[in-house]
């Protein structure tokens, strides 16, 4: 079983649609959960990082459920310009050492 | 701005060529790491380093090698190139924080192709 699962998609989704993101981790001792973003061909940057108490970020929520080891992205009004590659990423130690990376999730915005 | 940079955005290189990536951060990070990407398999980590001269294998490190003289530069070195290193490579490098939870900074990564 992977550290870090997610649904690879793709998701095809018309503009204005809600799409949303599962995440699962393994190890129960994560400590901090984060979703990166990864356009075509460049390297992932940061989207929004994840707390307990869930978080938002304009038309972005991220949840978190520690007991269920789950990770949500959830997208509202979606925009051609939210087409990317999400990644959610867990750390299990301090330091940023063990980092783990899921494969990613596909969305496709179309017009 | 943050700025992670990467020596070469294409490579191609030939079986048993020694090949050199080079990573350069202009932030100051003490942290810094070596992935590669490939389809399905999300990012794997080769090696980081959290100091000068200092290194820490990941969870793929065999077939490479990395070199950190200066804070600011961590190179990855694959000795003897091989088909199955042909992938994308990306470095990354971050501030260590009194939690677990300090933002990676990624270069523009570099994608390699051995013959």
């Amino acid at each position: 079983r992977k550290e870090v699962e997610q649904d690879p998609g793709p998701f095809n989704v018309p503009e204005g649609a809600t799409v949303a993101f599962n995440c699962t981790y393994s190890n129960s001792a994560s400590q901090s959960f984060f979703w990166y973003r990864q356009d075509c061909r460049k390297e992932p940057k940061l989207l929004m990082s994840v707390y307990s108490s869930g978080n938002e970020d304009g038309r972005f929520t991220a949840q978190l459920n520690r007991a269920s080891q789950y990770i949500s992205l959830l997208i509202r009004d979606s925009k051609l310009s939210d087409s990317a590659t999400y990644l959610c990423v867990v750390n299990t130690g301090t330091g940023g050492f063990k980092t783990i990376f899921g494969a990613g999730t596909r969305l496709f915005v179309k017009a | 701005d943050v700025k992670v940079t990467q020596s070469s955005r294409y490579l191609v290189k030939r079986t048993g060529e020694k090949v050199f990536l080079e990573c350069v951060q202009d932030m100051d990070h003490e942290n810094m790491f070596w992935y590669r990407q490939d389809p399905g398999l999300g990012l794997r980590l080769i090696y980081f380093s959290y100091d000068v001269k200092m290194k820490e294998k990941g969870d793929i490190p065999e077939g490479y090698s990395v070199s950190r003289e200066k804070k600011e530069r961590f190179s990855l070195i694959l000795e003897s190139a091989s088909t199955n290193q042909t992938s994308m490579y990306l470095c990354a490098s971050s501030s260590p924080s009194g939690r677990a939870s300090e933002t990676q900074y990624f270069g523009p990564g570099t994608r390699l192709l051995v013959l």
